[in-house]
């Protein structure tokens, strides 16, 4: 069955950098894109952006072009995405989503909580 | 980008009632629209995808129904797990948008 489970909570201090993964199990994930998704407390969920399974390619929301990477590596099976400059604004939780359908999430990974605090 | 609106913000419901939940888009979404539950610390999970298919695994008791830019998702016979938040989301256009969400609650 697939699995999608993301490494664990960070608190880090403004003007820092984090980087989430994501390890797919289950299927192939050159097969299918990662979309990124992340949830502010209390708030709804925010699309950040998505990265082919297959080449690689990755595209952003236009508010975290300059804020975000995304990458796969079909070695290992794991998606990851970095996030610099961190406000306290970013804090929330992230997640990481199979995508199966050109924008149709059906699998996702538990959520990393990162927490933006001097 | 195209902005979903979800009414109504809560719902408030017994066991055994019928839900039913609107997603309403800024411009024609054809049928590129799921449904998802989140429960309180959990993540989101796929019920209902290009508006009417149902997830692999989802009861029979949750339907969605719609086009173009009104869209609903409708729960039969409210179970007591059925008790959590809705979000609505399109894929006709990037940004992939989501809508506000719907808490159904218990009466």
């Amino acid at each position: 069955q697939v699995h999608l489970v993301q490494s664990g909570a960070e608190l880090k201090k403004p003007g820092a950098s984090v980087t989430v993964s994501c390890k797919a199990s289950g299927y192939t994930l050159s097969n299918f894109g990662i979309s990124w998704v992340r949830q502010a407390p209390g708030q709804g969920l925010e699309w950040m952006g998505w990265v082919s399974g297959y080449n690689g390619n990755a595209h952003y929301v236009e508010k975290f072009q300059d804020k975000v990477t995304m990458t796969t590596d079909t070695s290992t099976g794991i998606s990851y995405m970095e996030l610099r400059n961190l406000r306290s604004d970013d804090t929330a939780v992230y997640y990481c989503a199979r995508d199966f359908e050109a924008g149709t999430l059906d699998f996702w990974g538990q959520g990393t909580l990162i927490t933006v605090s001097s | 980008e195209i902005v979903l609106t979800q009414s109504p913000v809560t719902l408030s419901l017994s066991p055994g009632e019928r839900a039913t939940l609107s997603c309403r888009a800024s411009q024609s979404i054809a049928g590129y629209l799921a449904w998802y539950q989140q429960k309180p610390g959990q993540a989101p999970r796929l019920l209902i995808y290009d508006a009417s298919s149902r997830a692999t695994g989802i009861p029979a008791r949750f339907s969605g129904s719609g086009s173009g830019t009104d869209f609903t998702l409708t729960i039969s016979s409210l179970e007591p797990e059925d008790f959590a938040v809705y979000f609505c989301q399109q894929r006709s256009k990037w940004p992939l948008t989501f809508g506000g969400g719907t808490k159904v609650e218990i009466k």
